[in-house]
């Protein structure tokens, strides 16, 4: 266990819907990436928050947002849902912003879009 | 953009052999790290490296990065079935996000 949580583990939803994934990073954590894992496929990073603030971004659609609140959840936003959006999407914390730090990953949230 | 390429793609390996997975990152890295992911499992970090040349172990796995800080690789001795996953690497460029390789998928065979 990362102690990083994730819900839900499971979503099933139609085109065009909207989506909402959340996040509870690590206790201490202040950093929250998160990913996307198309099958078989790599991790693509989708945007990073550190204490609040956006600090990173990674190939992220316009239809995606995500933001993270002052208790440090994370939520990401998915908004007009089409079939490829299906995915596992991963959150993972870290304990600062910077270089050098390990990433601990939550369990995933698997979307599937029909 | 810094790109990380991974090969190979798959690997399928006898119980005991031995395996190794390379890393090639198309810009100099500040530091690369190693993730482990089972199946049906979440990435999980085995291993940070960050001077020019570091081999680093960790039992049967071994961990070395190039001399440039654009290349690593992951060598596995006598492998076992508890090996089985895909091994992602990730380069950092100073103070930018990590970039993941496309990952080795490992399977071994009993």
């Amino acid at each position: 266990d990362s102690g990083v949580t994730q819900t839900p583990k499971h979503l099933i939803t139609a085109t065009g819907q909207r989506v909402t994934l959340r996040c509870s990073p690590r206790s201490g954590d202040l950093s929250v990436y998160w990913y996307q894992q198309s099958l078989d496929q790599g991790l693509q990073f989708l945007i990073q928050y550190y204490n609040g603030e956006e600090r990173a971004k990674g190939n992220i659609l316009e239809r995606f947002s995500a933001q993270q609140f002052p208790d440090l959840h994370s939520e990401l936003n998915l908004s007009s849902l089409e079939l490829g959006d299906s995915a596992l999407y991963f959150c993972a914390s870290s304990s600062s912003s910077g270089s050098y730090n390990e990433q601990f990953f939550g369990p995933g949230t698997r979307l599937t879009v029909l | 953009g810094q790109q990380v390429m991974q090969i190979p793609q798959y690997q399928h390996v006898q119980e005991g052999e031995d395996f190794t997975t390379y890393c090639n990152s198309s810009t100099t890295l500040s530091n690369i790290q190693w993730y482990k992911q089972r199946p049906g499992g979440h990435p999980v970090f085995l291993i940070q490296l960050v001077k020019s040349g570091e081999v680093k172990k960790q039992k049967r796995l071994t961990f070395q990065f190039g001399e440039a800080k654009k290349n690593s690789s992951l060598h596995i001795t006598a492998t076992q079935t508890t090996d089985v996953g895909t091994y992602f690497c990730a380069g950092q460029e100073s103070r930018r996000a990590l970039t993941f390789g496309s990952g080795t998928r490992l399977q071994v065979q009993p």
